[in-house]
């Protein structure tokens, strides 16, 4: 089946730097993305990879690496503001999104 | 329009009774997803347009639930019979096209839908 694995929650102090881990297992592969989603708000968009290697997006940073099914999300300099649920997706060669769970992502002054 | 648009924004109904969610894409967006999203956990999909095509209609939780798109533009989502279990979040989403560069997809707001 499909999978996309993510920590359920994590904890870091603002203006420091978090990384959140996403290891997926798709059946096919057309690019991960990245989306941050407030409570009670729908997603948006944070990043897309579909080759190996960093994108770097100010604060925010997605890694790829298919070889080995892994992502990460960096993000620097953390502020207050970017407590919010991190969304890990794959587009698989149905063109389906499999989505994670998500990663609640909880920062403490 | 300027982003996705959903209706209505809140539904509260009793079971047994059909509801209908509405979306209104980005115009110009051939692609359309349906999302359902259970109270504190993640994104479920259901159903994809190509235009007023959907080549998958596995996702959909049972056959109470059925989709249409028309134009290239307007989708609806029905779900028959509710049920208590059908209570959730229900987003919309549309990309510029269905892969390539221009797949980011951007969401609506939601249709909160409870079931009594």
């Amino acid at each position: 089946g499909q999978n996309i694995d993510q920590p359920t929650e994590m904890t870091a102090t603002e203006g420091a730097i978090v990384q959140i881990n996403c290891t997926y297992q798709t059946s096919g592969f057309n690019g991960l993305f990245w989306y941050q989603q407030h409570a009670g708000e729908a997603p948006t968009f944070l990043s897309y990879n579909v080759l190996d290697g960093l994108e770097e997006k100010g604060r925010f940073s997605s890694f790829l690496s298919r070889s080995k099914g892994y992502s990460y999300l960096l993000l620097k300099e953390l502020q207050m503001k970017d407590s919010a649920s991190y969304l890990c997706a794959v587009w698989d060669s149905n063109y389906q999104l499999i989505w994670g769970a998500g990663t609640k992502l909880i920062i403490k002054p | 329009g300027a982003g996705v648009s959903q209706s209505p924004s809140n539904k509260v109904t009793e079971k047994g009774k059909d509801v209908e969610l509405r979306c209104d894409p980005i115009s110009g967006h051939t692609a359309l997803y349906w999302y359902r999203q259970r109270l504190g956990q993640g994104l479920e999909f259901l159903i994809y347009f190509q235009g007023n095509s959907a080549p998958d209609k596995s996702g959909l939780p049972s056959d109470r639930f059925s989709a249409e798109r028309t134009g290239g533009s307007v989708s609806t989502l029905t779900i028959q019979r509710t049920q208590q279990e059908d209570s959730a979040v229900y987003l919309c989403a549309s990309s510029l096209a269905l892969g390539g560069t221009y797949n980011e997809q951007f969401f609506g707001p939601g249709t909160r839908l409870t079931v009594l």
